[in-house]
């Protein structure tokens, strides 16, 4: 199957800095790509859907300012997070669908622990 | 509502034995399901992805998809200590490139 790439795979940072975390398809080209959280013992929640050359769309309650996404290549998305706070600490996991054979599947990255001191 | 619903188990098997797992969804325009495994402080990775009515078996995995009754199980057949993990259900409401939708999960529990 497609391999989507995510790094860093863990980060601990202060409170108040930011963080970028990168989303690579490794083998396929993708246009779409989405962002989730998943807080200890909760199912996995949509933040955005990243778009290649335009803006994300944010699901309704994430600050779009504070999550920063940037889609710049077709096989490339950035989630940073910006003055980050404790409660920001999550596992951030990517995933992207396969351009342009897309089977209704999603493949994701390994994910990324955010902890935010 | 939510709009996807699993019942968060855990759910425990003797091994050998089969796991049904359940999941029901409340937008009756939904198209796509999938079956997804996480394992814990993993990402989920795919099980199992059905489309129509009826059953699809994949090794000792079967899903079986009712959209009358918006309703979509995994059975997990001779169930093995690897297989515990939690079980997410999504749900693709649009056509084919929309978001996934995940239910709560399902904590399954194979004991040897």
């Amino acid at each position: 199957g497609a391999v989507v790439s995510q790094h860093p795979s863990w980060v601990i940072c202060k409170s108040g800095t930011s963080v970028k975390i990168e989303c690579r398809s490794l083998d396929f080209q993708a246009t779409t790509m989405f962002w989730y959280r998943q807080f200890p013992k909760q199912s996995l929640m949509l933040m955005a859907t990243s778009n290649e050359g335009s803006k994300a769309t944010y699901e309704q309650g994430v600050e779009k300012d504070k999550f920063l996404i940037n889609h710049a290549s077709l096989t490339l998305s950035t989630l940073t997070v910006t003055s980050a706070h404790p409660e920001d600490s999550s596992f951030y996991i990517c995933s992207a669908k396969e351009d342009p054979l897309y089977t209704g599947e999603l493949f994701f990255g390994e994910g990324s622990r955010l902890t935010v001191l | 509502q939510k709009e996807v619903e699993q019942n968060s188990g855990p759910l425990s098997v003797p091994e050998g034995a089969i796991a049904s797992l359940n999941c029901t969804y409340s937008d009756r325009g939904s198209q796509s399901f999938f079956w997804y495994r996480q394992y814990s402080g993993k990402s989920p990775e795919l099980i199992m992805s059905i489309y129509s009515n009826g059953d699809k078996e994949d090794g000792r995995f079967t899903a079986q998809l009712n959209k009358a009754s918006q309703y979509v199980s995994l059975l997990i057949r001779d169930s093995q200590p690897s297989d515990s993990a939690t079980y997410l259900c999504a749900v693709n409401k649009g056509a084919a490139g929309n978001k996934l939708t995940f239910g709560g999960g399902t904590r399954v529990l194979v004991k040897p």
